[in-house]
């Protein structure tokens, strides 16, 4: 079956540090992927997303690259801020998230000091 | 996106009792999802509720201890039954919109 594999936090990194967490999976076929965020006290969002190989997934400053040859789709960002602290969730679909129900990695906890 | 309300946002129930959860959107979807989020881990998928249609549950759980209707195409209900300490939880639906997926604010369960 399907799983996802993310690096374990919490991770604590300083404002203004590069930040990546890494998602791998383990799929048949050509899943989707996803990135999703839960910030304190609130529901879960989606964050981005990519749907096939070499695609790139954006929003608010993060960046994650769907790498079929690696199963990989690790979360990046150039300088994060205080207020990126939250959860971060990596997740797959066999087909394009509407559709089918998610398999989610564990959660990553993401601490940013002043 | 999509706006989706749960209720309640929280209960502590006693053990052998039973809590529906309710689930609204605020447009019509065809697709509607159960997950649960044991405390420290991960979301996993209860079922697929199709409005018209049995909903369809996931490997480890069963209709008879998590019974789900979707009456229509803006609401559904996830009962959970005969309930233990061990389903202490947060339970979230979500809906399929395209090709992503958007979730309820949750629902914080507390068995004792």
């Amino acid at each position: 079956g399907n799983s996802v594999t993310q690096m374990e936090g919490p991770v604590t990194l300083s404002e203004e540090a590069f930040l990546t967490i890494n998602c791998t999976y383990t799929a048949t076929g050509y899943p989707s992927l996803f990135w999703y965020v839960q910030y304190p006290g609130e529901g879960l969002q989606l964050l981005l997303k990519a749907t096939k190989a070499d695609d790139k997934g954006s929003n608010k400053g993060f960046e994650a690259t769907y790498r079929k040859e690696t199963t990989s789709f690790h979360l990046e960002k150039g300088s994060v801020q205080v207020s990126d602290s939250a959860v971060y969730f990596c997740a797959l679909s066999d087909s394009g998230g509407g559709a089918d129900g998610l398999t989610f990695g564990k959660g990553t906890h993401l601490i940013i000091q002043p | 996106s999509a706006v989706i309300s749960q209720k309640p946002s929280r209960d502590i129930c006693q053990r052998g009792t039973s809590l529906t959860i309710q689930c609204q959107v605020d447009s019509q979807v065809t697709m509607m999802f159960w997950y649960r989020q044991q405390p420290g881990q991960s979301l996993t998928l209860i079922a697929t509720a199709n409005q018209g249609s049995e909903a369809t549950y996931e490997s480890g759980f069963v209709i008879d201890k998590f019974p789900i209707s979707r009456p229509n195409l803006t609401f559904s209900t996830l009962t959970v039954s005969n309930m233990s300490p061990e389903d202490s939880s947060i339970y979230l639906c979500s809906v399929g919109r395209g090709s992503d997926q958007y979730f309820g604010p949750g629902t914080r369960l507390l068995v004792l």
